[in-house]
């Protein structure tokens, strides 16, 4: 079964770090691309980074750049968002998800069960 | 950043009937927009890629069509378990944008 399972959310106080984790079966993990995406209840969906294949291509949405970082161990079969400086309006659950095609990228076929962060004093 | 507007906000229908949910882009995008179903507590699902292809296990009743900036994803006959919120979302260029969605209600 192809699966995702998403990890490391949780209760952070504004500034603070965390790290997701993305354990990825059941495909060729280091033939995708992947993704982070969040939402909220208020802003909705919101695509946050991308990562390619083998690590060469990487984009950030403005809302997170220089602040989040991804990442992907293919030897392990995960993927990670390094989340420092956070805010408030970081609160969301966050989702991994991957390129539905090889050689292309942007349509998520399988996404992650969701991952609650909360930033809060 | 190309912006994604859905319409209606809300379609109220009954089971059986046809809905149909527009999407426009702000700018062209040509046929690089995908549509997804979600559920409460669930992650989206991938129903429709590059504007009129179905998703691997998608049924039939699901189709999407346009191209440039208007795009329609059209359910022939909706099913009880259709009822949810739909998302268009671009891959023509980065960042990538999601719309605000269009939630199907039963009538």
């Amino acid at each position: 079964e192809v699966q995702l399972v998403g990890s490391g959310g949780g209760l952070v106080q504004p500034g603070g770090s965390l790290r997701l984790s993305c354990a990825a079966s059941g495909f060729t993990f280091n033939n995708f691309g992947m993704h982070w995406v969040r939402q909220t209840p208020g802003k909705g969906l919101e695509w946050l980074s991308y990562i390619s294949s083998g690590s060469t291509t990487i984009y950030y949405a403005d809302s997170v750049k220089g602040r989040f970082t991804i990442s992907r161990d293919n030897a392990k079969n995960s993927l990670y968002l390094q989340m420092n400086s956070l805010r408030a309006g970081d609160t969301a659950i966050y989702y991994c998800t991957k390129d539905q095609m090889l050689g292309t990228t942007g349509s998520f076929d399988v996404w992650g069960q969701g991952t609650m962060v909360s930033v809060s004093s | 950043e190309i912006l994604l507007t859905h319409s209606p906000a809300t379609l109220s229908l009954s089971p059986g009937e046809r809905a149909t949910l527009s999407c426009r882009a702000s700018q062209s995008i040509s046929s690089y927009l995908a549509w997804y179903q979600q559920k409460p507590g669930q992650a989206p699902r991938l129903l429709i890629y590059d504007a009129s292809n179905r998703a691997t296990g998608i049924p039939a009743r699901f189709s999407g069509s346009g191209s440039g900036t208007e795009f329609t994803l059209t359910i022939s006959s909706l099913e009880p378990d259709d009822f949810a919120i739909y998302y268009c979302q671009q891959r023509y260029s980065w960042p990538l944008t999601f719309g605000g969605g269009t939630k199907v209600e039963i009538k």
